[in-house]
Formats: C-alpha cells, structure tokens, sequence
C-alpha cells in the first residue's frame, strides 16, 4: 500500500498568510494526487486534481505542485474561510490512500 | 445542480448488516463510478471502495479492511450506488460518505463530489 504522511499535522496562521502544506508519497504516485478541504461537520470538498488542476469554481489564490513523491498544497493569501482540514490523496494504484490531514488553525 | 443523498446509516449491533444507499441526481449516473468514503468519529478520511461504470466493466475495488464483509453495487435505472455492510464491527462507526468518482481513461479516479454523508454505529 502507498503510504501518503502530510506535515504539519496541524498549523497556526493569520488572515493574509501564505501557507504550504507537504504530502509525501511511500513511493512514486507520478500525478495522481488530489487535494480536499473539509469543514467541520461538512462533507469533504475537492480542491485539485491531478497534483495542479484546479477544480472548478476554487479561488486562484489555491494551488498544488509536485510529482513522483513530494507535493504541496500552498494558499496564497490566507482567507478567514480557509480555516479548515486538508487531505491528500493518492489515486495511482489501490487501495486509494488519504494522507492524514492538515488541520489550519487561525493563529 | 449536482447532488448525492446518502440514506440507511443507523444503529446497528456488532455482527449484523446494513445497507446504505446513495441516491443522485444533476448528471448521468451511468456515465460515472461511484465511491465510498468513511470517517471515524474524530478522525481522517478512509476509503471504502467504488463500482465502476458499465462502460468500463461495473467491477469494484475495496480496501482490505472491508473486503469479503462490504459489497458495492448500483442501479443505473435509479441513479443509485448502494453499500452492503455485512458482519459489522466497531471499527466499522463513523460518517460514511458517497462520492461521484471522475477518471482519466477508466483507471485513475479521484472524487470530485460529495453527499452529506450518513451516520453508522456499531455498538451493542
């Protein structure tokens, strides 16, 4: 199974922040990462596929990079709904794994 | 508008069954895989497994820890992807969410629209 570790678990920011969140895959997924933000109580919400698609509708200010093992999630100006959990997910090969979760916290 | 209504969770004694369903409705059903995710109270996201199309077999995967207890399976007639819960454990409590799972080619998916999800717990 791929292993996916995200850090830091959990992260303290400010409205205006820029912040980047890091998975890693156990071994190489090439592009098949995806990104999901959840709020508490609330289903998940996909944010990006295919390591930098961004899905319809998401602000420009989310992006995502990476390839083979290492990707980010980066949040360019931190907005007062972006406080929330961040998972990743790797959809190369099964059993599909979630990496497990970035909680943002307003500092 | 895109929607997924999952219904059927509850409470449910350690070895016993249950059945959820996920009705949908603002796309073709039949055109896509459906999913299933499930969270445990207070904790990160699990994959349970998904049925494919038709158009690329109707076949499932599963994770390990539900295989041989969970089936997947789905009617295109009423645009609805079920899940069999079979010899159920503790383990098994948590919000379980169904997902449209979009693909590139019928071999990589990822789950770009989410029900609600329904509450499922074991417990004597």
């Amino acid at each position: 199974d791929i292993q996916m570790t995200q850090s830091p678990s959990t992260l303290s920011a400010s409205v205006g922040d820029r912040v980047t969140i890091t998975c890693r895959a156990s071994q190489s997924i090439s592009s098949w990462l995806a990104w999901y933000q959840q709020k508490p109580g609330k289903a998940p919400n996909l944010l990006i596929y295919k390591a930098s698609t961004l899905d319809s509708g998401v602000p420009s200010r989310f992006s995502g990079s990476g390839s083979g093992t290492e990707f980010t999630l980066t949040i360019s100006s931190l907005q007062p709904d972006d406080f929330a959990t961040y998972y990743c997910q790797q959809y190369n090969s099964y059993p599909l794994t979630f990496g497990g979760g970035t909680k943002v916290e307003i500092k | 508008e895109v929607q997924l209504v999952e219904s059927g969770g509850g409470l449910v004694q350690p070895g016993r069954s249950l059945r959820l369903s996920c009705t949908v409705s603002g796309f073709t059903f039949g055109y896509y895989a459906m999913n299933w995710v499930r969270q445990a109270p207070g904790k990160g996201l699990e994959w349970v497994g998904f049925v494919r199309s038709k158009g690329y077999g109707g076949t499932t995967e599963y994770a390990a820890s539900v295989k041989g207890r969970f089936t997947i399976s789905r009617d295109d007639s009423k645009s609805t992807a079920y899940l069999q819960m079979n010899s159920l454990q503790t383990e098994d409590t948590g919000i379980y969410y169904c997902t449209r799972a979009d693909t590139v080619s019928g071999a990589k998916y990822y789950f770009d629209y989410w029900g609600q999800g329904t509450l499922v717990t074991v417990s004597s």
